[in-house]
């Protein structure tokens, strides 16, 4: 169960679009839809964001959009908004039973 | 609306363990399952475990095997996650979180979408 590998950090000026992605394995992420998104503010919660790799919960921004292909999720972020700069998180499923979380990307709003 | 609510910080001594709550309030308790995620200062999220109240049953990361037991009561909707043999790499914010069950059963299809405020537990001498 090692952790899936996201980028240290990433950065996009407002307006634009940013993607950030997530690489595992064929016994996670390429083997189940269950990739989930987290957003984190400092000092809060995580906040879902992306569940089955592309589902928006009811009052997340159409701004936020997630994907796989293969062994490798993305979130994307249309449109940055300086409420956007926050810590990301993926998830998935790793087979039996288990889950396991990606490093952490720190998104800046130029 | 459904709710967590975590007990309070907790300071522990190495070796000993330490119990946080995480009461839900607004929701049907079997309709979802409880996962433990922490967080050491300036990292990352970690998962622990889960446990399905209906079912009662647990799974634990290997990671942690042997030295967390999560339990819960249905009667009062309080999880309980307990992790023995302290030491300072577990000094963390501890968090609990609801995933919903699926219509087919499956527990691990949705993510976490409801999140305790967190619990910050402090080991040291």
């Amino acid at each position: 169960q090692s952790a899936l590998t996201q980028p240290p950090s990433a950065s996009g000026s407002p307006g634009q679009s940013v993607t950030i992605s997530c690489t595992g394995t064929s016994s996670d992420i390429g083997g189940y839809n269950y990739v989930s998104w987290y957003q984190q503010h400092p000092g809060k919660a995580p906040k879902l964001m992306i569940s089955e790799v592309s589902k928006r919960p009811s009052g997340v921004p159409d701004r936020f959009s997630g994907s796989k292909s293969g062994n490798t999720a993305s979130l994307t972020v249309s449109g940055l908004q300086a409420e956007d700069e926050a810590d990301y998180y993926c998830s998935s499923y790793a087979g039996n039973n288990a889950l396991v979380f990606g490093g952490g990307t720190k998104l800046t709003v130029l | 609306q459904v709710q967590l609510v975590q007990s309070g910080a907790e300071v522990k001594k190495p070796g000993s363990s330490v119990k946080v709550s995480c009461k839900a309030s607004g929701g049907s308790f079997s309709t979802y399952t409880l996962s433990w995620v922490r967080q050491a200062p300036g990292q990352g999220l970690e998962w622990m475990g889960r446990i399905i109240p209906v079912l009662a049953l647990t799974h634990s990361a290997q990671k942690f095997q042997g030295r967390v037991t999560i339990t819960a009561d249905k009667s009062s909707t309080t999880a309980y996650m307990e992790l023995s043999s302290l030491r300072s790499e577990d000094t963390a914010v501890y968090y609990c979180a609801r995933v919903p069950i699926a219509v087919d059963g499956s527990w691990d299809s949705y993510g976490m979408d409801v999140w305790g405020q967190g619990t910050t537990v402090t080991v040291s001498s």
